[in-house]
């Protein structure tokens, strides 16, 4: 089976950085992902990384490493908006490439 | 955004009540699945399909059954709503197979009592 684990609960201030992290532990990684998820409305994708290294999308940035079986979503210049889960997903080639979902970390952020 | 929607959107039924939920999707993509999101337990896949009348069992399949007739379909079937299958259930979608990018839908709040 597979093992994700993330941060239950994080708090940061609007214009601020916040890393969310994820590790896992899985036979067959074949691609990780990372969705957003606003109370009460369906998860958004993200990001995808296959691939060690730092894919950016504006102000948003994952980050990979197999070796570590570790990731991280980066928020850089928060806004209020960007108060919602962030869902860390790795999808397993041993499991016919299904997607495992960690738990999830509600990120509020403050003025 | 992709064209899936699911009804209905919320639903409050009684033990032992069959229940349908529909997703419907206007992409024409290969692969669609269900899923349900518990507190402390993130989304959990109860059933994928991987083209018409072809699907397979997730994580967490028992006390669910799954059908499609069409590409655009997807049902999901509690032949006898339990308690514990009170959740929010996410319809995905995926293009072509298991390792593109999948797609919410807006998901169905179910409430079994």
């Amino acid at each position: 089976g597979q093992n994700i684990d993330q941060p239950t609960e994080m708090t940061a201030t609007e214009g601020a950085i916040v890393q969310i992290n994820c590790t896992y532990q899985t036979s067959g990684f074949n691609g990780l992902f990372w969705y957003q998820q606003h109370a009460g409305e369906a998860p958004t994708f993200l990001s995808y990384n296959v691939l060690d290294g730092l894919e950016e999308k504006g102000r948003f940035s994952s980050f990979l490493s197999r070796s570590k079986g570790y990731s991280y979503l980066l928020l850089k210049e928060l806004q209020m908006k960007d108060s919602a889960s962030y869902l860390c997903a790795v999808r397993d080639q041993a499991a016919g490439n299904k997607l495992t979902f960690g738990g999830g970390t509600r990120v509020l952020v403050k003025p | 955004d992709a064209g899936i929607t699911q009804s209905p959107r919320h639903k409050v039924t009684e033990t032992g009540t069959p229940v349908t939920l529909r997703c419907h999707q206007t992409e024409n993509h290969r692969y669609m699945y269900w899923y349900r999101q518990d507190p402390g337990h993130g989304l959990r896949l109860i059933h994928y399909s991987y083209g018409v009348k072809d699907t397979d069992k997730g994580e967490v399949s028992d006390g669910y059954s799954v059908s499609r007739s069409k590409t655009e379909d997807f049902l999901l079937t509690l032949e006898s709503a339990t308690s514990s299958q009170t959740s929010v259930y996410f319809c995905a979608i995926s293009e072509r197979d298991a390792t593109d990018t999948q797609y919410f839908g807006p998901g169905t709040r179910l409430t079994v009592l």
